[in-house]
């Protein structure tokens, strides 16, 4: 068990649109929601926690009003990149931690390649 | 705040061989939680490991394994026999309980050598 699906795999867009990116714990329920971001052959950098029913909180440097993050429901987070540039262009990934399971960890998904042209 | 170093940007091990991925941290907690994470090109995070610092004894999956040494602070994952599939990069990751974030090193690109 605990699979994190992550949708889309790969999206290519334009400058200036908005891209919504899905993340779906499909076996459990996650109360917290983790949304990283990597460039190529480098570390994860933690953008948000995102918890169900409640704000995201967001790490120091990271546009709230660019990346917004809603946690609806106890499987689903969503990650939006608000009017996209090339420089957002990146690898996100999000993690799922079970519900009641603090200490556990974490559940990653496949994660997205994002591309501005 | 806590601090994750991986020395090593960059290792080669031929086929079978075995190989030690360093890692060393920075914290003042006394209980928490390590981690060793593998990224193959297909980018999947892929648990590999996990230790719980009250726990003495070193973790061992398989052909995995890790030195835990609480008091220097150092958690090195050794691979025997190392497979053309564990080619991937290498993070290791530390968290305080309860505290959900992950504090990932920097990682180590292993490539396994045929």
């Amino acid at each position: 068990g605990a699979v994190v699906s992550q949708h889309p795999s790969w999206v290519i867009c334009k400058s200036g649109t908005s891209v919504k990116i899905e993340c779906r714990s499909l076996d459990f329920q996650a109360t917290t929601m983790f949304w990283y971001r990597q460039f190529p052959k480098k570390s994860l950098m933690l953008m948000a926690t995102s918890n169900e029913g409640s704000k995201a909180t967001y790490e120091q440097g990271v546009e709230k009003d660019k990346f917004l993050i809603n946690h609806a429901s106890l499987t689903l987070s969503t990650l939006t990149v608000t009017s996209a540039h090339p420089e957002d262009s990146s690898f996100y990934i999000c993690s799922a931690q079970k519900l009641a399971d603090r200490d556990q960890p974490q559940h990653f998904g496949d994660g997205t390649r994002l591309s501005i042209l | 705040a806590q601090t994750v170093t991986q020395s090593q940007p960059e290792m080669s091990v031929q086929e079978a061989e075995t190989v030690t991925l360093s890692c060393t941290y920075d914290t003042s907690e006394n209980n928490y939680y390590l981690f060793w994470y593998k990224q193959p090109p297909s980018r999947q995070m892929i648990l590999v490991i996990r230790q719980e610092a009250y726990k003495q004894q070193n973790a061992t999956e398989n052909r995995f394994s890790v030195n835990f040494q609480k008091a220097a602070k150092s958690f090195s994952l050794k691979i025997s026999d190392s497979q053309l599939g564990d080619t991937a990069m290498y993070f290791c990751a530390f968290m305080k309980p309860s505290a959900n974030k992950l504090v990932f090193g920097a990682g180590t690109i292993l490539r396994v050598k045929s």
